[in-house]
């Protein structure tokens, strides 16, 4: 069971680019990371999932360096709008068993 | 196609009622996990069901708590004799198959014990 760890909050302006880090150092061979959004009072939503290297979607960017210890969740020019709880997580390929979050971090977005 | 449903939204119960919570996940979809989530709190693992099977409750109170997914109709989240300390929010997830990547959360069910 990897175990994640990622800052408790962070602040940003409107504009600006956000990196969110998080930790997996006994990260396994089959597994995969994935980072899910929370507003408040809504469920959890998908953004963005990887293996290794960088994938992006239309809402993020994922960077996984070559020894996969950790990942970064980039936001491009975020809004007010992307004030939310973001969850990484880490979960065995084929086996939904382990999908457990942490407490994630509260990133504050200010006009 | 809906997304994963869940009634009610919010339920309020008085200390000893009995609290049930009712997950429909997405068409096609045949697991689902149960979470409880506290204000400024993460989500916490409470259970995880395949259709008549419970695959893992381990995070689940082994008293007064009890979880379901029937072969036909939602999955049930069933709260005995509530106490103030059960309230919180509880969201259900599911899946299509344990090769998924993505997990479809509900709005949840803010249960509310007075």
């Amino acid at each position: 069971l990897a175990k994640t760890t990622q800052p408790i909050s962070m602040d940003s302006y409107e504009g600006q680019e956000v990196n969110i880090t998080c930790s997996h150092n006994n990260i396994a061979t089959n597994d995969y990371i994935t980072w899910y959004q929370q507003f408040p009072s809504q469920g959890p939503r998908f953004i963005i999932q990887g293996y290794k290297t960088k994938v992006t979607n239309e809402v993020a960017s994922l960077f996984i360096p070559a020894d996969r210890k950790s990942s970064t969740l980039s936001l491009p020019r975020v809004s007010l709008s992307d004030t939310a709880v973001y969850y990484c997580l880490v979960v065995p390929l084929g086996d939904n068993n382990d999908m457990r979050f942490g407490a994630g971090t509260r990133l504050t977005v200010k006009p | 196609n809906a997304g994963v449903m869940q009634n009610p939204r919010h339920l309020v119960r008085r200390r000893g009622q009995e609290a049930r919570l009712r997950c429909s996940p997405m068409k096609g979809h045949s697991h689902v996990y149960w979470y409880r989530q506290l204000p400024e709190e993460g989500l916490k693992f409470m259970v995880y069901l395949q259709k008549e099977n419970i695959i893992d409750e381990s995070g689940m109170p082994k008293e007064r708590f009890s979880a379901e997914f029937p072969k036909e109709g939602p999955s049930i989240l069933r709260i005995q004799q509530v106490v103030r300390g059960d309230s919180a929010a509880y969201f259900c997830a599911s899946w299509k198959d344990r090769e998924d990547t993505e997990a479809f959360f509900g709005q949840g069910t803010r249960l509310t014990v007075v």
